[in-house]
């Protein structure tokens, strides 16, 4: 069966970095589409963007320019997720989910908070 | 990028009800319009594809239509277990974009 497992829940510094993961199994990782969605407290979700895994090729939400970096590894089965600059404004849950143009499978999301 | 206005905000419901929940896209958005359903400290879990294409392991309680601009999402008997939030997203262009969603709580 499709499973997203995404790592742990980060309490991060402002200004720092962060990368968080989300390892796939139960389908071939390099056809479909990762995407990435956040979800501030209380707020409802936003599209991040999206890695296909299958070539490295990237969309991002000029949202989300310059605070996101998405990446895959094919040899581990496993979409990144780098933001960057953090600020108490990226405190969120962020998921990943499989897709492309709707969202079939989701992560479990991972809290980040960011605070001193 | 489309904006997606879900209406209600809230609405307070009794099981066994049906009840009818709308998502409007700030242009055309042919079909491409999907539902989603989150319950408190859970991921999102697709109900609809297409505006009304049915999802394997998907009550068939839930339903929906439309399309161009208006779409419903229709849950036809509810029950206590689908006191959640409900999210449309369309897929017609990127930025892909949500509603902000329309919560379901017990009258």
């Amino acid at each position: 069966q499709v499973q997203l497992q995404q790592s742990g829940t980060e309490l991060v510094k402002p200004a720092s970095s962060v990368k968080i993961s989300c390892k796939a199994s139960g389908y071939t990782f390099t056809s479909y589409y990762m995407h990435w969605m956040r979800q501030q407290p209380g707020n409802g979700l936003e599209w991040i963007g999206w890695v296909y895994p299958g070539n490295g090729n990237t969309k991002y939400n000029h949202k989300f320019d310059g605070k996101a970096t998405l990446t895959a590894d094919k040899s581990s089965s496993t979409a990144y997720m780098q933001l960057s600059s953090l600020t108490s404004e990226d405190s969120a849950v962020y998921f990943c989910a499989r897709g492309g143009n709707y969202f079939d499978y989701w992560g479990q999301g991972v809290m980040v908070t960011v605070s001193s | 990028d489309v904006v997606l206005t879900q209406s209600p905000a809230t609405l307070s419901v009794t099981p066994g009800e049906r009840i009818s929940l709308s998502c409007r896209a700030s242009e055309s958005v042919d079909t491409y319009l999907h539902w989603y359903q989150q319950r408190p400290n859970e991921s999102p879990r697709l109900l609809i594809k297409y505006a009304s294409q049915s999802i394997p392991g998907i009550p068939s309680r839930f339903s929906g239509s439309g399309s161009g601009t208006d779409f419903t999402l229709s849950i036809n008997g509810l029950e206590l277990e689908d006191l959640s939030i409900y999210y449309c997203q369309q897929g017609n262009s990127l930025p892909r974009t949500f509603g902000a969603g329309t919560k379901l709580e017990l009258k």
